[in-house]
C-alpha cells in the first residue's frame, strides 16, 4: 500500500529565499507524482506532473525532481514571495494510468515579507 | 476556462441526514474521481467513475454512494450523516488513460460539508 510523507509539515522563510519541499513515497512502482498547491478552505491547483519516465519538471520558478529508485521527490522554490504562501501537497498515483492519487499531509508554506 | 465545476460551495447539514454534492468534469475529460480532505489531512480517495461505472473505490463505507450521468457530470451522495463526515469533498477529473495525453488530474474547488 502506497504512503505518501511530507517534510517539513510546516515552513516559514523571508521573501526571497529559496527553499526545497520534500515527499517520499514506500512503494516504488509509482506511475506518476503530482505537486499541488491548496489555499486555505480552496481545492487544489496542479502545479506540476512527473510521469515516471521523466526525472524533472519545471514552470517558472518550481522546479520538481522524482528519484523512484530512493522513493523521493522534491519542490524547489526559488526567490519565494508572499503570494507562494499556502499548503503545498505531493501526490503519487500507482502503476496504471489510473491508479488513485495517495496524498502527503502536505506543508504549509508562509513566507514572510 | 472550462474547469472542474462543483457545487454548492458549503452545506450544513444535521446529523442523520442525506447530502448529494455535485461536479461537472473539465471538458473533454471522462473520468471522475472523488476525495474527502478533513482539516489539516491530505485528501483521500473515495471512488472513481467512468462509462457510468463505479471502477475504483477506497476504503469508505456504502454510506457513500455516487452517480456518473451520460454527459460526464457526478454526483456524490451520502447517507446517514455522522459528524466525522464534516469535510471538504472534492472532485477530479481526468482522461482515462495516459495514451492520450500527459495524465494528470484536475481538481475543482470543492464543497465544504459542515454535519451538525
Amino acid at each position: 500500500k502506497q504512503e505518501v510523507t511530507q517534510i517539513p509539515a510546516a515552513l516559514s522563510v523571508p521573501e526571497g529565499e529559496n527553499l526545497v519541499l520534500n515527499c517520499s513515497f514506500t512503494d516504488s512502482a509509482i506511475y506518476n507524482l503530482q505537486w499541488f498547491r491548496q489555499d486555505p478552505g480552496k481545492g487544489l491547483t496542479s502545479l506540476l506532473l512527473i510521469q515516471s519516465s521523466q526525472r524533472e519538471q519545471t514552470s517558472g520558478r518550481l522546479n520538481a525532481s522524482l528519484d523512484k529508485s530512493s522513493g523521493r521527490s522534491t519542490l524547489y522554490i526559488a526567490a519565494s514571495q508572499p503570494g507562494d504562501s499556502a499548503t503545498y501537497l505531493c501526490a503519487g498515483a500507482g502503476n496504471s494510468g489510473n491508479t488513485p492519487l495517495v496524498f502527503g499531509k502536505g506543508t504549509r508554506l508562509s513566507v514572510i515579507a | 476556462d472550462a474547469g472542474v465545476t462543483q457545487s454548492p460551495t458549503h452545506l450544513i447539514k444535521t446529523r442523520g441526514q442525506q447530502v448529494t454534492l455535485r461536479c461537472s468534469p473539465k471538458s473533454g475529460h471522462d473520468t471522475v474521481s472523488w476525495y474527502q480532505q478533513a482539516l489539516g489531512q491530505g485528501p483521500q480517495f473515495i471512488f472513481q467513475y467512468y462509462e457510468e461505472e463505479e471502477r475504483q473505490r477506497g476504503n469508505f463505507p456504502d454510506r457513500f454512494s455516487g452517480h456518473q450521468f451520460p454527459n460526464y457530470s457526478s454526483e456524490l451522495n451520502v447517507n446517514a450523516l455522522l459528524l466525522g463526515d464534516s469535510a471538504l469533498y472534492l472532485c477530479a477529473s481526468s482522461l482515462p488513460g495516459p495514451a492520450t495525453e500527459p495524465y494528470g488530474y484536475t481538481f475543482g474547488s470543492g464543497t465544504r460539508l459542515t454535519v451538525v
